[in-house]
């Protein structure tokens, strides 16, 4: 089974950053990859699909790349409301990177 | 608006079984793909499988098989999650979220699942 981790687990950083978290997979997975972010008691919600794709109504601050092995989630200016937690997922998901407000 | 409604909370004994529904509105039901998703507390998620919702056929991830069983009833738009011999590890948030291009872009509210003594 495809094994996806993400890195950093945790991240720390300030309203304005640019932060990048990393998907990285087992074994090539082409573009076949989505994004989610959860808030605390919240269903999660679909931010990108097909490694780059952005859903409607997704601020265009988050981005996503990659193909293959290899992907990033990319928030170009945090805002107060994007610190939850996100993950990735191909079939499985990965493990999840909590974003905290440094 | 796409919507999908989830059952309430269930409290069970171990051993129990549950049944926790996924209920559909806003779109043509057959057309896209039902997952199913468990997130136990503090924990991240978890993919269970998914459901054709057009043929009614049904895939379980790799720890989801045997005692657990998805199911539709097409002519009322609901997906159903079955879970059997229920233990405390089962206690989780369980949610339905809808299939787009590989894209879970629908989600429904959770249904919390405890199994206690």
């Amino acid at each position: 089974d495809i094994q996806l981790t993400q890195s950093p687990s945790f991240l720390s950083a300030s309203v304005g950053d640019r932060v990048t978290i990393t998907c990285r997979a087992s074994q090539g997975i082409g573009s076949y990859l989505a994004w989610y972010q959860q808030k605390p008691g919240k269903a999660p919600k679909l931010l990108i699909y097909v490694a780059s794709t952005l859903q409607s109504g997704v601020p265009s601050r988050f981005s996503g790349s990659g193909s293959g092995t290899e992907f990033t989630l990319t928030i170009s200016s945090l805002q107060p409301e994007d610190f939850a937690t996100y993950y990735c997922r191909q079939n499985t998901f990965g493990q999840g990177t909590k974003l905290e407000i440094k | 608006q796409v919507q999908l409604v989830q059952s309430g909370s269930e409290l069970k004994k171990p051993g129990a079984s549950v049944k926790v529904s996924c209920k559909a509105s806003g779109y043509t039901f057959g057309t896209y793909a039902m997952n199913w998703v468990r997130q136990a507390p503090g924990q991240g998620l978890e993919w269970m499988g998914w459901i054709n919702a057009y043929t009614g056929h049904p895939t379980y991830a790799q720890g989801f098989t045997g005692r657990f069983v998805f199911s539709l009833d097409m002519s009322a738009s609901t997906a159903y999650l079955q879970i059997n011999s229920l233990t405390a590890e089962d206690t989780a948030v369980y949610y339905c979220a809808r299939d787009r291009d590989g894209g879970f872009d629908y989600w429904g509210q959770g249904t919390l699942v405890t199994v206690s003594s």
